[in-house]
């Protein structure tokens, strides 16, 4: 069965630092690869998504993400945080070619000072 | 133009009672799908399931829970005989059918079990 580790359960940053978020996953082949962000009181919604192409994703916000499929990872990065940013964030893959049902990491809850 | 609409946002039950969670999906969605976020733990997929028809239910515990979603009306989880371990966030996502795209997710149901 697949499954999404993501290995940084709380992250404290000061503003204006650079964010990198881990996410490796177990499946071997064709993956469909999300992040989402649930902001304090909100719910889950979309950052960016890998389908295929370019393995260097665009998101919202000023994310981007990259896909390195030798190391079956989607790492989630920003270059500089600010305390909007604060919230959960979730991996998530979908096995690609039959299945409609994402596996998700286990989140990390990221807290960004001013 | 409303989302995915889950209530209550809160339910307390004592154990052994039930808990009936709703959801109705966006607007031309067909398909939902289930997931429980317990403390420390990420989004675990319960059940997938389109108009009338429950198409993956591997997630679901296999006494006490089930789920459906009549032709008419919100999609309905209910959990009898509710215990302590059932207390978590059940999070309710829609999609218009089967689709690699993203989901959309409601603000979640926080259940708590007395």
């Amino acid at each position: 069965a697949q499954s999404v580790s993501q290995h940084n359960h709380h992250v404290i940053l000061s503003e204006a630092a650079s964010l990198e978020l881990g996410c490796n996953y177990s499946y071997g082949g064709t993956v469909n690869l999300f992040w989402y962000v649930q902001y304090p009181g909100q719910h889950l919604q979309l950052l960016l998504k890998y389908f295929s192409g370019d393995p260097l994703v665009k998101g919202i916000k000023g994310f981007e993400a990259e896909f390195i499929k030798s190391k079956f990872s989607f790492n989630l990065r920003k270059p500089s945080v600010q305390w909007s940013d604060t919230a959960e964030y979730f991996c998530a893959v979908k096995e690609g070619g039959g299945s409609y049902i994402p596996t998700f990491g286990r989140g990390t809850s990221l807290i960004v000072h001013p | 133009n409303a989302g995915v609409m889950q209530n209550p946002r809160h339910l307390v039950r004592r154990r052994g009672q039930e808990a009936r969670l709703r959801c109705s999906p966006m607007k031309g969605h067909s398909h939902v799908y289930w997931y429980r976020q317990l403390p420390e733990e990420g989004l675990k997929f319960m059940v997938y399931l389109q108009k009338e028809n429950i198409i993956d239910e591997s997630g679901m515990p296999k006494e006490r829970f089930s789920a459906e979603f009549p032709k008419e009306g919100p999609s309905i989880l209910r959990i009898q005989q509710v215990v302590r371990g059932d207390s978590a966030a059940y999070f309710c996502a829609s999609s218009p059918g089967r689709t690699n795209e993203k989901l959309f997710f409601g603000s979640g149901t926080q259940l708590s079990v007395l």
